[in-house]
């Protein structure tokens, strides 16, 4: 069936790095790919998405890049700050249904 | 323009009895999904449905859970004979009618099933 893999589980960065997610999909017919922030006990909340269309995405400190022909999509989340402190979801929308990643426990070390 | 708004936040449930679980959509929207998330875990879909319809429920276990979306009211999630692996937390998420395949899904703030 689809799959979205999602690499790290765990990120650790220094406060003013740079942090990087990536994620692979298998559906190739997919054509959206939102990005999802969630604070411990919170919902999960869209930060930026990206459509099949377009390869590269920027929004302030935040950018999502798409290869489509390899399958797989990025996160870019730059000067990182103590409140970017979340698990980050990739996802891809395979026909009716959006598939998760598992998921990357991000920390900014003080 | 409330959110979507589910019901209740919290339910705690004895094994062998029925959890239901409520999802309001955003006003406007006609597509609700379900999701369930385990502790330290991703969102796995469960079921997406319109409006008196179930469109995909291919991530539904076969056997003890439901869901419906009546012409009225909120969309219900039911879950029979409750077992100590339902416990988890429930995110339903709405879209807006003509988004298709490319739309934002706008989330609840869960409800968390504690079974004993």
């Amino acid at each position: 069936g689809e799959n979205v893999e999602q690499h790290p589980s765990t990120l650790s960065v220094q406060e003013g790095d740079s942090a990087v997610i990536k994620c692979t999909y298998s559906d190739s017919a997919s054509n959206y790919f939102p990005w999802y922030k969630q604070e411990l006990g919170k919902r999960p909340q869209l930060i930026i998405d990206i459509r099949s269309n377009v390869g590269e995405k920027k929004d302030q400190r935040i950018a999502v890049t798409l290869n489509k022909t390899a399958k797989h999509f990025s996160l870019h989340i730059t000067e990182t700050q103590p409140e970017d402190s979340a698990v980050y979801f990739c996802a891809a929308r395979s026909a009716s249904k959006i598939i998760f990643g598992s998921g990357t426990r991000l920390s900014i070390r003080p | 323009n409330a959110g979507v708004m589910q019901n209740p936040r919290h339910l705690v449930r004895r094994r062998g009895q029925e959890a239901r679980l409520r999802c309001s959509p955003m006003k406007g929207h006609s597509h609700v999904y379900w999701y369930r998330q385990l502790p330290e875990e991703g969102l796995k879909f469960m079921v997406y449905l319109q409006k008196e319809n179930i469109i995909d429920e291919s991530g539904m276990p076969k056997e003890r859970f439901s869901a419906e979306f009546p012409k009225e009211g909120p969309s219900i999630l039911r879950i029979q004979q409750v077992v100590r692996g339902d416990s988890a937390a429930y995110f339903c998420a709405s879209s807006p009618p003509g988004q298709g395949a490319v739309g934002e899904q706008f989330f609840g703030p869960g409800t968390r099933l504690t079974v004993l």
